[in-house]
């Protein structure tokens, strides 16, 4: 079954530390897209990445980078120089290609809070 | 400018009570959903449409209800069959077609309406 786990409940850095958010999947899919989506304290989720499993080339942009191993099924994010505004919730996220539906499934996110 | 509009933001409801929610999005998306957020599951899948008049049940659809008369809106009804709505609902939005489907595609959410059963 397709799954998504963010073991990290909470997390919390002082401005400027770098902090990695871990994500680790499982699918029996050889074709599927993971995601990356930050909840700030307004609600809304904002998309930050999508990469394809074919795509294993890691990728930055601004302080943030993404590393992608299909080796360990993990899809780990890195945000370096840490800002206050960083604070949010992220949650990484699967395309199940399962049957027709094509459905995203989540993980449970990590709640990071950057200290000033 | 574009976006998706869920309101209203915050929600009572007695127990026993049905309430709407509404999702409108003028963004011209075939692909519409409904999710469940509760603190520390994540987000479930509750309704899904990928287009007009057709809709189908996710994960968590018991004592919930849909409708999808228009392309723009996608409002969700919280049944008094629902033993446990409190919790954040979010709307989103996405195109239908493109690599993979509308599943593969980025959403759009809302911001969220906030339902809490007294």
């Amino acid at each position: 079954a397709q799954k998504v786990t963010q073991a990290q409940t909470e997390i919390s850095v002082v401005e400027k530390e770098d902090v990695t958010l871990d994500c680790v999947y499982e699918t029996r899919d050889t074709t599927y897209y993971l995601f990356w989506y930050k909840q700030p304290p307004s609600g809304e989720l904002v998309f930050l990445i999508r990469r394809n499993s074919f795509d294993e080339q890691n990728e930055i942009s601004g302080r943030y980078s993404w590393n992608f191993q299909k080796s360990t099924s993990s899809f780990n994010f890195t945000i370096t120089a840490s800002q206050v505004v960083d604070s949010a919730v992220y949650f990484c996220a699967l395309v199940d290609f399962g049957g027709a539906t094509n459905k995203l499934i989540f993980g449970t996110g990590t709640l990071l809070a950057v200290q000033p | 400018d574009g976006g998706i509009t869920q309101s209203p933001k915050y929600l009572f409801r007695k127990e026993g009570q049905n309430v709407t929610l509404s999702c409108e999005q003028n963004l011209n998306h075939d692909a519409m959903y409904w999710y469940r957020q509760d603190p520390g599951q994540g987000l479930r899948l509750i309704y899904y449409s990928q287009i007009v008049n057709d809709f189908q049940k996710g994960d968590i659809a018991e004592g919930y209800s849909v409708s999808r008369e228009k392309k723009e809106s996608f409002p969700l009804t919280v049944t008094s069959a629902q033993k446990n709505p409190t919790a954040f609902y979010l709307c989103a939005s996405t195109e239908s077609r493109g690599t993979g489907g509308a599943g593969a595609n980025v959403l759009t959410f809302g911001a969220g309406s906030r339902l809490t059963v007294l």
